[in-house]
């Protein structure tokens, strides 16, 4: 079947501006993880969602990133007022619930703040 | 919090021969789970294999093994037969276990592999 999907794959952007990022987890997953990857840093957890549980946000870094998940499938990151330290790779995993619940990342969005 | 350390930011191997990648963690836990994902320049990450603390028995996944050792909080990542596709980048990474749903992962700094043809 299909994996996790993310758009855009790049994305450039000024200083200030906002900026939304696409993730479309696997069918049938309820769990779903966003993932900063930035250079020399690794990845550091976000912000994740289960099922119809409200959020676990103790991951993002300000009050400029928030994040939804539609209909318990497809999540928007958005960043707002992007900062140069933005510029990351972002990346979002999805997994079936439960105590395993291995996690499944996409691809990834570069984000560019100039 | 948990941490999880690698200690050698870059290894490289000769096609054909074995590599063994480091990973150490630290936790107050008992029972939780470890990862190891590949990252090639493509940037999807890919699991390579997964063990469960509970468990006694080394994971293994066709070329890749595991030397997992509990008491030592040790989690390193053997591949044999290197192959040149397997370059990349490795992140070890652990997870706590959760009734209630899942948890996120706590990852590593990550190994730059490099296969010598």
């Amino acid at each position: 079947g299909a994996g996790v999907s993310q758009s855009p794959s790049n994305k450039v952007t000024e200083k200030g501006k906002d900026v939304e990022l696409r993730c479309d987890p696997i069918s049938g997953h309820t769990a779903l993880y966003w993932y900063r990857q930035s250079l020399g840093q690794g990845l550091e957890f976000l912000i994740y969602f289960q099922g119809n549980s409200a959020p676990d946000k103790s991951g993002l870094p300000s009050d400029r990133f928030s994040a939804e998940r539609t209909g318990g499938s497809v999540s928007t990151l958005t960043i707002q007022r992007t900062q140069q330290e933005d510029s990351a790779v972002y990346l979002c995993a999805s997994s079936l619930a439960g105590l395993v619940g291995t996690q499944y990342f996409g691809p990834g969005t570069r984000l560019t703040v100039l | 919090a948990q941490t999880v350390t690698q200690s050698q930011p870059e290894m490289s191997v000769q096609e054909a021969e074995t590599v063994t990648l480091s990973c150490t963690y630290d936790t107050s836990e008992s029972d939780y789970y470890l990862f190891w994902y590949k990252q090639p320049p493509s940037r999807q990450m890919i699991l390579v294999i997964r063990q469960e603390a509970y468990k006694q028995q080394n994971a293994t996944e066709n070329r890749f093994s595991v030397n997992f050792q509990k008491a030592a909080k040790s989690f390193s990542l053997k591949i044999s037969d290197s192959q040149l596709g397997d370059a990349a980048m490795y992140f070890c990474a652990y997870r706590s276990p959760s009734f209630a749903g899942n948890t996120p992962l706590v990852f590593g700094k990550g190994t730059r592999l490099s296969v010598i043809a």
